[in-house]
């Protein structure tokens, strides 16, 4: 009974090929997140999607693009790959954006870039 | 700028003595603070949470808004207790959980 599922969970690219990394939810929730966590260091959102509404945080690269077809999938997609993007991709979603809301976490994407 | 401190990267400790993961965080507004714990082989999922004020697991967690800690506690640790455990706040509603580097939890028997 997975609520926030993550494809695939070892992904291998080559460098400057685009990838594309998939989440889906049976949680229903309004609210889907990506975040990127490289080793030894805490996970940083890269940006999130407020139903159809795309929330891009500002550090995070053009490299990285996000698209949502329907409130179940969302899709992470790297444009041209660089050793320094090789890390774990997190999806979480929350049912609404207040305050105390619990996100859900995948149990995420490792992402090898050669 | 908003930043989660969690001062130790690793904890070890023998099964029944007391756990303090410690956090410290930098934000001049009121936060609403979490603690996420990822066991081995598993998501990161949340633990608790400031706005609860519950104890999950037997871990309890007080924000000390002068000290602008969130340090989490248990009296008696269990190994099944061994996992990282992340420190992260939420600065207002619709913005990103901004998360500390973790702290690795070992208790031994």
């Amino acid at each position: 009974d997975a609520m926030v599922i993550q494809n695939p969970r070892y992904q291998v690219t080559q460098f400057g090929k685009p990838v594309t990394l998939s989440c889906s939810q049976t949680l229903n929730h309004n609210v889907m997140y990506w975040y990127q966590q490289k080793s030894s260091q805490a996970p940083k959102l890269l940006f999130h999607y407020y139903d159809k509404d795309f929330n891009n945080e500002a550090d995070t690269p053009d490299n990285f693009q996000s698209r949502r077809p329907n409130t179940s999938f969302c899709f992470l997609d790297i444009r041209s790959p660089g050793l320094g993007d090789a890390a774990m991709y997190l999806c979480a979603t929350s049912r609404d954006r207040d305050l105390g809301e619990t996100q859900y976490f995948g149990p995420g994407t490792r992402l090898l870039v050669l | 700028a908003q930043r989660v401190t969690q001062p130790e990267k690793l904890l070890s400790v023998f099964k029944g003595a007391p756990v303090e993961l410690k956090c410290n965080y930098s934000y001049s507004g009121s936060p609403e603070l979490f603690w996420y714990v990822q066991y081995s082989r598993q998501r990161l999922q949340l633990l608790l949470r400031h706005i609860s004020r519950e104890s999950i697991k037997g871990f309890t967690a007080d924000l000390n808004k002068g000290e602008t800690s969130f340090h989490l506690k248990k009296p008696f640790a269990q190994e099944e207790d061994s996992a990282m455990y992340y420190c992260a706040l939420i600065r207002q509603a619709g913005t990103a959980l901004i998360f500390g580097k973790g702290t690795t939890l070992s208790v031994s028997s």
